[in-house]
């Protein structure tokens, strides 16, 4: 079975602070994802990563940056956390176009 | 780029019934694929069921179908005999000639005893 985990299921964090999230796959896929899910919005693309080194903008890049040195590594990265950054944080990975992306448990990050 | 328009927000649905869950979407792209994903409360994010558009069959997955009208750009999920466990936020995603998918803001289907 394919698994996806992320390093927190819960993170408490204060503004300003950096904050990394990690995700890693045990699939061997090429592709990995972030995701912000908030209600009312459903999923919407941070940043994903098709390679390693490799990056590219999703729908709501600003304020995060991201890191992928190993194939099966993918980190999300908030800079300087800000209270609009509070929200479930998904990571996703997938091998071919078309197919299904794999998802993490998710992270629930809380900005104070 | 792609939208998506999940316009039921919430849906309830008798134990054992049938429920139906809408999606339009609009695409420039001639090949892609539609997913149906679903997450439970508190529990991971885990794959309904999959279609490719060049497919004129719908694509059915045990108690699961859609009814895919390409010229209508609509994927709807047909859910057959309800459960409890069938409870849950399910999000239609296209996906197209990149690997990114675009997801709707979901339905929250609850399923009644």
């Amino acid at each position: 079975d394919v698994k996806v985990t992320q390093s927190s299921r819960y993170l408490v964090k204060r503004t300003g602070e950096k904050v990394f999230l990690e995700c890693v796959q045990d699939m061997d896929h090429e592709n990995m994802f972030w995701y912000r899910q908030d209600p009312g919005l459903g999923l919407r693309l941070i940043y994903f990563s098709y390679d390693v080194k490799m990056k590219e903008k999703g729908d709501i890049p600003e304020g995060y940056s991201v890191s992928r040195e190993k194939k099966e590594r993918f980190s999300l990265i908030l800079e300087s956390a800000s209270t609009n950054q509070t929200s479930m944080y998904l990571c996703a990975s997938g091998s071919r176009r078309g197919d299904e992306q794999y998802f993490g448990p998710g992270t629930r990050l809380t900005v104070t | 780029a792609q939208t998506v328009t999940q316009s039921q927000p919430e849906m309830s649905v008798q134990e054992a019934e049938t429920v139906t869950l809408s999606c339009t979407y609009d695409t420039s792209e001639s090949n892609y694929y539609l997913f149906w994903y679903k997450q439970p409360p508190s529990r991971q994010m885990i794959l309904v069921i999959r279609q490719e558009a060049y497919k004129q069959q719908n694509a059915t997955e045990n108690r699961f179908s859609v009814n895919f009208q390409k010229a209508a750009k609509s994927f709807s999920l047909k859910i057959s005999d309800s459960q409890l466990g069938d409870t849950a936020m399910y999000f239609c995603a296209p996906g197209g000639s990149n690997y990114k998918l675009t997801f709707g803001k979901g339905t929250l289907l609850t399923v009644n005893p």
